[in-house]
């Protein structure tokens, strides 16, 4: 079956860049979903289609996808950023897919 | 405003049967998909499976059939999941979330929004 692999934690000093990858086999054939789950909140969809942000999500939230990495680039990283982030990917034959998920530390 | 309203909290002993809800409003409720991930605490998010309440079409996924029933009521716009048994190992969040469905550049689904969570405590 399918496996999305994520880092388990990135840490980055404010004001910095936060660079979040999802691996997977030939993942750049998959359109790529991002979430940020924010301690006792529910998720938000914070990237989709890869590179999509939905209305209301900063520009400084940015994805890219090709070969076997996905990743999610967050620019000038700020205190409000510390969160979980899960990648999401649709499979014909496994359906809905989250990767593990990945604890972004602000310093 | 689109929005997914979850029941509230839940407290149940191992053996018990347990039903939480989903109600969505600000969109056609028949017309999108309705999934439901489950979060164990301190653990990433597992999607279990998925309805369309249109014609009540559902899918699991292998790690959740046979163990949870998603259901739905379009009359009242509507989402379930329940139990029959419940067992200590099923205490979690569980949220639902409305699939959105994309065909250009490529056949994918996303979640958005998300339901606020219920929570789960199975404990004799």
């Amino acid at each position: 079956s399918y496996v999305l692999t994520q880092p388990p934690s990135v840490s980055v000093a404010p004001g910095k860049t936060a660079r979040i990858t999802c691996g997977g086999n030939n993942i750049g054939s998959k359109s790529v979903h991002w979430y940020q789950q924010k301690p006792g909140q529910a998720p938000v969809l914070v990237i989709y289609y890869d590179s999509d942000r939905p209305s209301g999500i900063p520009e400084r939230f940015s994805g890219s996808n090709s070969g076997n990495t996905a990743t999610l680039t967050i620019s000038r990283v700020e205190a409000g950023d510390e969160a979980d982030y899960y990648c999401q990917v649709w499979d014909s034959s496994s359906d809905h897919l989250f990767g593990g998920g990945t604890k972004l530390t602000v310093l | 405003e689109v929005q997914l309203v979850q029941s509230g909290a839940e407290v149940k002993k191992p053996g018990e049967s347990l039903k939480i809800s989903c109600k969505g409003s600000g969109y056609s409720f028949t017309s999108y998909w309705i999934g439901w991930v489950r979060q164990m605490p301190g653990k990433g998010l597992e999607w279990m499976g998925i309805i369309y309440p249109g014609d009540s079409d559902t899918r699991y996924s292998p790690s959740f059939q046979g163990q949870v029933t998603i259901s739905a009521d379009k009359s009242i716009s509507t989402a379930y999941l329940q139990w029959s048994s419940l067992k200590a190992s099923d205490t979690a969040m569980y949220y639902c979330a409305r699939q959105v469905w994309g065909v250009v550049p490529a056949a994918s689904g996303w979640f958005d929004p998300w339901g606020q969570g219920t929570l789960v405590t199975v404990s004799s």
